[in-house]
């Protein structure tokens, strides 16, 4: 099993450029997450998923959206990139009940300049 | 609200040495806790949870309900050790979403 994956690896965008980060996860997953992760700031949540078809703000949602067609993906869009949005992004995944564990992705590093 | 406070960004000790990262927060319910390791080059992975009250590689880390802290430790610590280190609440109400603290940076020096 891949367990998360995430693409692309590293991109560069110009400002006002936009893009989608791709996450899947091939564990059945119910549960679904974006983060970013800044220096001196950790993990905030961006968006996250509950299941296929649904999706949530989290805690820094402004600049974001985010679709769940499939129960395997979680896909994250900017649509006009700022420079703010400078970051790691981090995808993850849970499983609904049982003790609770979040498996992370590999992590996308995203610069706009 | 719920929040995770981890003070120190940085922690640095000898191997050998004992270690203890410090993460204290704010529920008013009954929290669950984590801790999360994430060593350079890898991705970010849980180290223990405090329900298990289990030890993996030599750390511990017990939840104090009346301190509000869930602190890790390990007696003796290793070069292999150095990591960043998140301290995350979940609220058992229904919500499956953690809240991170910050991060500590641990740096055991040989």
């Amino acid at each position: 099993n891949a367990g998360v994956t995430q693409t692309p690896k590293f991109r560069v965008l110009k400002t006002g450029q936009s893009m989608t980060l791709l996450c899947a996860q091939d564990m059945n997953h119910e549960y679904m997450y974006w983060y970013r992760q800044d220096p001196g700031m950790g993990l905030r949540l961006i968006h996250y998923s509950v299941g296929e078809g649904t999706t949530a703000k989290g805690e820094v949602p402004d600049g974001y959206n985010v679709s769940r067609l499939k129960k395997q993906n979680f896909l994250l869009g900017l649509e006009s990139a700022a420079p703010s949005q400078t970051s790691v992004y981090f995808c993850a995944s849970s499983l609904a009940g049982g003790p609770y564990e979040q498996f992370f992705g590999p992590g996308t590093r995203l610069t706009v300049l | 609200a719920q929040r995770v406070t981890q003070p120190e960004k940085l922690l640095s000790v000898f191997k050998g040495a004992p270690v203890e990262l410090k993460c204290n927060y704010s529920y008013s319910g009954s929290p669950e806790l984590f801790w999360y390791v994430q060593y350079s080059r890898q991705r970010l992975q849980l180290l223990l949870r405090h329900i298990s009250r289990e030890s993996i590689k030599g750390f511990t880390a017990d939840l104090n309900k009346g301190e509000t802290s869930f602190h890790l430790k390990k007696p003796f610590a290793q070069e292999e050790d150095s990591a960043m280190y998140y301290c995350a609440l979940r609220a058992i109400s229904g919500t499956d979403k953690l809240i991170f603290g910050t991060g500590t940076r641990l740096q055991v020096f040989p």
